[in-house]
This record gives structure tokens, sequence and C-alpha cells, in this order.
């Protein structure tokens, strides 16, 4: 069964301490990983997408990279905006099974002035 | 390019009833997928559609429906609603289906008394 977990659950940073966001998971294959940033009351919005073990994906403060076991969600010198639910998730190779995504829990960032 | 849309964005249903939900993708995109958000499950998946087509489904019962129309605009239909079926659904369309992003609505919030 593919499965995704993320840690930590809740996070709690300073501005400007940077810090990085867990994501492990099992798959019988890998067709991507998908990182995605929801505030509150809103729809998950996209971040990235890797591929394979050692790409690496920036965009402003956050940096995404891939092994083949876990992704890590970097993020430098964040600010108070920078505050949201991160979401890991995985589209595997269907295998008789749903194929949709499969995604973490996430982890809960609060970024502090 | 304007993002996916949902309508409504708030429901109240009784126990027992139906209800519809709708979603229209991003111009040009062909796949819409749907998911159920609750603070105790997390994001999971319930059905894709592609050119009019289910393709896959989660775990899910079989009071969970859905159909896609020839401009790509998708419906969802929940039969005998639940107390459990209280939740967010998110829409996500995507160009494909081979695991590319996929770009979520501001979801319909559901509440069934």
């Amino acid at each position: 069964e593919d499965q995704v977990t993320q840690s930590p659950e809740a996070l709690r940073l300073q501005e400007g301490e940077s810090s990085s966001l867990n994501c492990s998971y099992t798959v019988s294959g890998l067709r991507g990983l998908f990182w995605y940033r929801q505030d509150p009351g809103k729809g998950p919005e996209f971040l990235f997408t890797l591929y394979s073990a050692g790409e690496e994906k920036e965009k402003e403060r956050l940096k995404a990279t891939l092994t083949k076991k876990e992704s890590f969600l970097h993020i430098t010198a964040p600010k108070p905006e920078d505050s949201a639910t991160y979401l890991c998730a995985v589209h595997p190779y269907s295998g008789g099974g749903a194929d949709g995504l499969t995604f973490g829990k996430g982890t809960h960032l609060i970024i502090q002035p | 390019k304007a993002g996916v849309t949902q309508t409504p964005r708030y429901l109240i249903k009784t126990r027992g009833q139906q209800v519809t939900l709708s979603c229209s993708p991003i111009s040009g995109h062909r796949s819409v997928s749907w998911y159920q958000q609750t603070p105790g499950q997390g994001l999971q998946f319930l059905f894709e559609y592609f050119s009019e087509t289910q393709r896959n489904k989660g775990n899910f019962p079989g009071r969970f429906s859905g159909r896609q129309f020839s401009n790509s605009r998708s419906e969802m239909n929940v039969s005998t609603l639940e107390l459990g079926d209280s939740a967010l659904y998110l829409c996500a369309s995507s160009l494909g289906t081979s695991g590319g992003e996929q770009y979520f609505g501001p979801g319909t919030r559901l509440t069934v008394t």
C-alpha cells in the first residue's frame, strides 16, 4: 500500500530561522512527487514536482529535493507569509490501485515575526 | 488564465439527502480529479475523469459518484448523506493523466447535519 509520512506535524520558527520539512514515502513505483502549500480555507497551491532521485527545484525561499525514499522541503530565511500547511503527495504507477495522488497529513508551519 | 472554480463554496445538508457539486477546470485541461479533505484523514482521492470517462476510483462507497461533460466540466454526487461525509471537497485539474501537476480549486465545504 502506498504511504506518505510527513514530519514534523507542526513547526514554529522565528522569522529568518531556516529549517527543513520531511516527506518519506513508500510506493511500488513513483511517477512523481509533489509539494503543495495550503492556506486556511483554500485549496492546495502547487509548488514543485520532482520525478527522479537527485532532482532539486527552487522557488524563492523554498527548495525541494528528492531521494529514493524521501523528499525535503528546505525553507531559507522564512518570512511570516510563508506560514501555511505544506503537503507532500506522490503519484504512484497504477498497480490496480487508485492511481490518484496519495497525500501526507501535512506540516503546519508557523513563522513568528 | 482563470483557475479551477467550484460551486457552491458552502453547503449544508441533512442526513439522508443527496448533493451535487460542480467543478470547472482550467481551460485546456482535460483531466479532473476529486478529493475529500477531513481533519482526521487528510486529503483522500475519490476519482478521476478524463475525456468523459472515469479512469480511476479511490476507496469510497458507491454513494460517491461523478461524471464529466464534453467541455471537461465535472460534477460529483453524494447520495444518502451521512454525518461522516462532512468535509471539504476539492477538485483538481491537469492537462493529462500521466503524472503531471494537478491544480486545485478552492473547494466546497459540505456540512451534513
